[in-house]
Order: C-alpha cells, then sequence, then structure tokens
C-alpha cells in the first residue's frame, strides 16, 4: 500500500543555517514521482520539487534539492541558506499508478520555522 | 492565466443542508482532484477523477460525492453536510500519469486557493 511519513512535526533553525526536511515512503509500483508542496500561512499551495523514481541524479531548483536515497525510500527535502520566508508548512507527496489506480497521497506535513 | 478556481472560499452553514463546492481549471488538464486538510493529518485524498465521465475514490471518500461531465469543471457535493466535514478543501488538478510518459507523473499539481467550510 502507498504510505507517506513526514517524521518531523515542526523544526525551528536560525536564519541561513540549511534545513533538511525528512520524507520516507512506501510503494509497490516502479514507476512514482515524489514531490514537495509549500504551503506558507496565507493557505496557497506552492510546487516546489519533483524526483522521479527512474531519475539519476537528484533534482534541484534554487536553493532546494532533493536527497533520493531510493534504497532506503527516503526524498528529504534540503533548504540551502535559509531565509525568513521560508517559514511554513511543507508537505511531501507520492504519485503512482498500482494498477488502474491514480492516486495521490500526501505526508502529514513538517511546520518550518525560520529564526531571526 | 493558467489557474485553478474554487467556490466558495469560504462557507458556514447547517447540518444536513446540501452543498456544492465548485472547481474549474482551464489548463486542459485530464486529471483532476479533491482534498481535505486537517490540523495534524495533512491533505486527503477525497476523489479523485482521470477524465471525463471517469471517477475514483481516493482515502476519505465517505460523505461526498463528485461528477466530471466536462473536462475544466469537477464539483464536490455535499449530500447531507455533517459537522466532522468541517475542514479546509483543495481542489487540483494536472495532466494524467500517462502524459508525463508514464515514467512517475511528473506533472505537478496544481492546486486552488482553499475552501473553508464550517459545518455547524
Amino acid at each position: 500500500a502507498q504510505k507517506i511519513t513526514q517524521t518531523q512535526p515542526g523544526m525551528f533553525v536560525q536564519e541561513k543555517e540549511a534545513v533538511t526536511l525528512d520524507c520516507t515512503y512506501d510503494t509497490s509500483d516502479p514507476s512514482y514521482g515524489l514531490f514537495w508542496y509549500k504551503q506558507p500561512s496565507s493557505g496557497e499551495m506552492i510546487f516546489l520539487i519533483y524526483q522521479g523514481s527512474y531519475d539519476q541524479q537528484n533534482a534541484t531548483e534554487g536553493r532546494y534539492s532533493l536527497n533520493f536515497q531510493k534504497a532506503r525510500k527516503s526524498a528529504n527535502l534540503v533548504i540551502s541558506a535559509s531565509q525568513l520566508g521560508d517559514s511554513a508548512m511543507y508537505f511531501c507527496a507520492m504519485r503512482d499508478r498500482w494498477g488502474r489506480d491514480d492516486k495521490i497521497i500526501f505526508g502529514k506535513g513538517t511546520r518550518l520555522h525560520i529564526l531571526p | 492565466e493558467a489557474q485553478v478556481t474554487q467556490n466558495p472560499r469560504y462557507l458556514i452553514t447547517v447540518t444536513g443542508k446540501k452543498l456544492t463546492v465548485t472547481c474549474s481549471q482551464n489548463m486542459n488538464h485530464e486529471y483532476m482532484s479533491w482534498y481535505r486538510q486537517d490540523p495534524g493529518l495533512g491533505l486527503r485524498q477525497i476523489y479523485y477523477s482521470m477524465n471525463v465521465e471517469v471517477t475514483d475514490k481516493g482515502d476519505v471518500p465517505e460523505g461526498y460525492k463528485v461528477s466530471r461531465k466536462e473536462k475544466r469543471n469537477f464539483p464536490l457535493i455535499l449530500e447531507s453536510p455533517s459537522p466532522n466535514q468541517t475542514s479546509l478543501y483543495f481542489c487540483a488538478s494536472s495532466l494524467s500519469f500517462a502524459a508525463s510518459g508514464g515514467r512517475g507523473g511528473n506533472q505537478p499539481q496544481h492546486f486552488g486557493d482553499g475552501t473553508r467550510l464550517s459545518i455547524l
């Protein structure tokens, strides 16, 4: 069965430090995608980064990178040089297609607080 | 501008009074989905649709109905709302899994701004 686990309900990090947000997943489908979204206090969902199960290299998008360890089934988000505007809720999500289903599941989220 | 539009943004209503939350997208996406967000539980998929006239249950479909008569619209219907359906609801759309060549569904979801629903 599909499963996404984010083990850190909340984190406090000093501004300018790097942050790693944990995400582990489980699926029986060899073809799947992993996504990270940011939800600021205003409530909208903002797509950050994507990693495909067949991708050979870890995804990067500006200050965001994804530490993808396929054998361990983990897809941690790394934010370099954190900024005050990074304070938000972060969700890890997975999309696969087992049989004819095309479900997308989300983790419970990590609330990140950046301290000045 | 590419967008997913949900209405209403806020709604307070009473138990048992049927309501519909509309969702429309202008990106010609095949895949549309409804989620509810509750504190400590993240986003949970209610229903999704892979194309017109094709809908499937997500993880928490009880108490909800959907329809997909047109590609752009995917309304969420609560026939007899109850207080435990008080939540923040999101509609989202994306290209289909197949549109990504079947390689991990690499199309991110585009989300609406959310509908905050309170059932008294």
